[in-house]
């Protein structure tokens, strides 16, 4: 079967960097995404890794090691607005073509 | 350009009774999906279309659950004999190709509530 696991939640301050880490286990992976959603409003895409290495996308960079089924967001100068829900997401050929298969989320409280 | 929207925002059913639910994809886009997300939990993938056809719909729940997108654009989820563990959040996403490697927009929700 399909897993992910991700923290529940988290608190960082403002201004600092924050590791948000996901692991997987799937087969004939095919692509991790990350999505942001806050509270009552729709998850909106961040990052796409199909290859090992860092995306990095202004404040925002994601990590791939497909041979550890292993993904981290980093998000750097934490602003209040960046409290939300962060979901890991799998695409796979276990998931069908093209459908995602989400993780819980990790709900990011940032504190003044 | 606009987003994905769906209608209602908000629903509030009685147990057995019949619910539809909408969504506008982008404009343009070919594929369409509908996800179900339970408070505290991330979506999960009830079905998914290519254009007018139904590719996928291993994730639909029961027999209660139809969707169709009869002209490729706008898509329907029907819920038959709502019952309380249909409550959550249905969001819809489209894409603008099939391709794999293509990102999903989502729209907003319908959070259902069945009392």
């Amino acid at each position: 079967g399909q897993n992910i696991d991700q923290p529940t939640e988290m608190t960082a301050t403002e201004g600092a960097i924050v590791q948000i880490n996901c692991t997987y286990q799937t087969s004939g992976f095919n692509g991790l995404f990350w999505y942001q959603q806050h509270a009552g409003e729709a998850p909106t895409f961040l990052s796409y890794n199909v290859l090992d290495g860092l995306e990095e996308k202004g404040r925002f960079s994601s990590f791939l090691s497909r041979s550890k089924g292993y993904s981290y967001l980093l998000l750097k100068e934490l602003q209040m607005k960046d409290s939300a829900s962060y979901l890991c997401a799998v695409r796979s050929r276990q998931t069908g073509a093209n459908n995602l298969f989400f993780g819980t989320g990790t709900r990011l409280t940032v504190i003044p | 350009g606009a987003g994905v929207s769906q209608s209602p925002r908000y629903k509030v059913a009685k147990r057995g009774q019949d619910v539809a639910l909408r969504c506008d994809p982008i404009s343009g886009h070919v594929s369409l999906f509908w996800y179900q997300q339970a408070l505290g939990q991330g979506p999960e993938f009830l079905t998914y279309f290519q254009n007018e056809a139904q590719l996928d719909k291993s994730g639909l729940p029961s027999d209660r659950f139809f969707a169709e997108r009869p002209e490729g654009s706008v898509s329907t989820l029907k819920i038959q004999r709502t019952q309380q563990e249909d409550s959550a959040v249905y969001l819809c996403a489209s894409s603008l190709t099939s391709g794999a490697v293509d990102t999903q927009y989502f729209g907003p929700g319908t959070r259902l509530t069945v009392l």
